[in-house]
């Protein structure tokens, strides 16, 4: 198994360009996420779905939407981006993991390096 | 609202010593803490989690934790620290229903040969 998967590993966007994180994971899981990370900040929440076809937002959402394509992938689109945005983006999964565990345990992916100049 | 503290952005340690990060909580309602390990330009891995089956958690690599509810604390220890063990540490807590985790800001440990 791969886990969760995320593309590009890197990128360098000019301040309006648009692009979309891709995220994908074969664990089989309901519930997907998007962090960033910022120095000093932790990980900060964008946008999560907790089953297929929902989205909600998160700590930090603006600038930023999802898609929930099916139940294996969730991508971050961000349609005009901004200095602000430079950051490394965090996509995780999770699920129940059964009566003896209702921990709901994050699996995370490689992350992907963005910088907006 | 529920949030997690940890104290000190960086610690460093001497090689074969105690490792102690520290982490409080406030949720008003019996929450689900996690430590998490990111090791440089990686994901983050899980270390250990409370699920209230225990108060003493044990997890990967020789680390554990104590979940004590007096003090609102759940504290990272291992007995001796070892080279391997320089990383980001997050603490991390899911509470109730819900299935957001509030992350904190992150502990850097360092270890000195």
């Amino acid at each position: 198994n791969a886990g969760v998967t995320q593309t590009p590993k890197f990128q360098v966007l000019k301040t309006g360009q648009s692009m979309t994180l891709q995220c994908a994971q074969d664990m089989n899981h309901n519930s997907m996420y998007w962090y960033r990370q910022d120095p000093g900040m932790g990980l900060r929440l964008i946008y999560y779905s907790a089953s297929e076809g929902t989205t909600d937002k998160g700590e930090v959402p603006n600038g930023y939407n999802v898609s929930r394509l099916n139940k294996r992938e969730f991508s971050l689109r961000l349609e005009s981006a901004a200095p602000s945005q430079t950051s490394v983006y965090f996509c995780a999964s999770s699920e129940r993991g059964g009566d003896s565990d209702p921990s709901y345990e994050q699996y995370f992916g490689p992350g992907t390096r963005l910088t907006v100049t | 609202a529920q949030s997690v503290t940890q104290l000190g952005s960086h610690v460093s340690v001497s090689e074969g010593a105690l490792v102690l990060l520290r982490c409080n909580y406030s949720s008003s309602v019996p929450p689900y803490l996690f430590w998490y390990v990111q090791y440089p330009n990686q994901g983050l891995q899980l270390l250990l989690k409370y699920t209230s089956a225990a108060t003493l958690v044990k997890g990967i690599n020789g680390f554990e934790a104590e979940f004590k509810k007096s003090e609102t604390s759940f504290h990272l220890t291992k007995p001796s620290a070892h080279m391997s063990d320089a990383a980001e540490y997050f603490c991390a807590l899911r509470y109730g229903g819900y299935q957001k985790v509030t992350f904190g800001t992150g502990t850097k440990l360092q270890v000195i040969p």
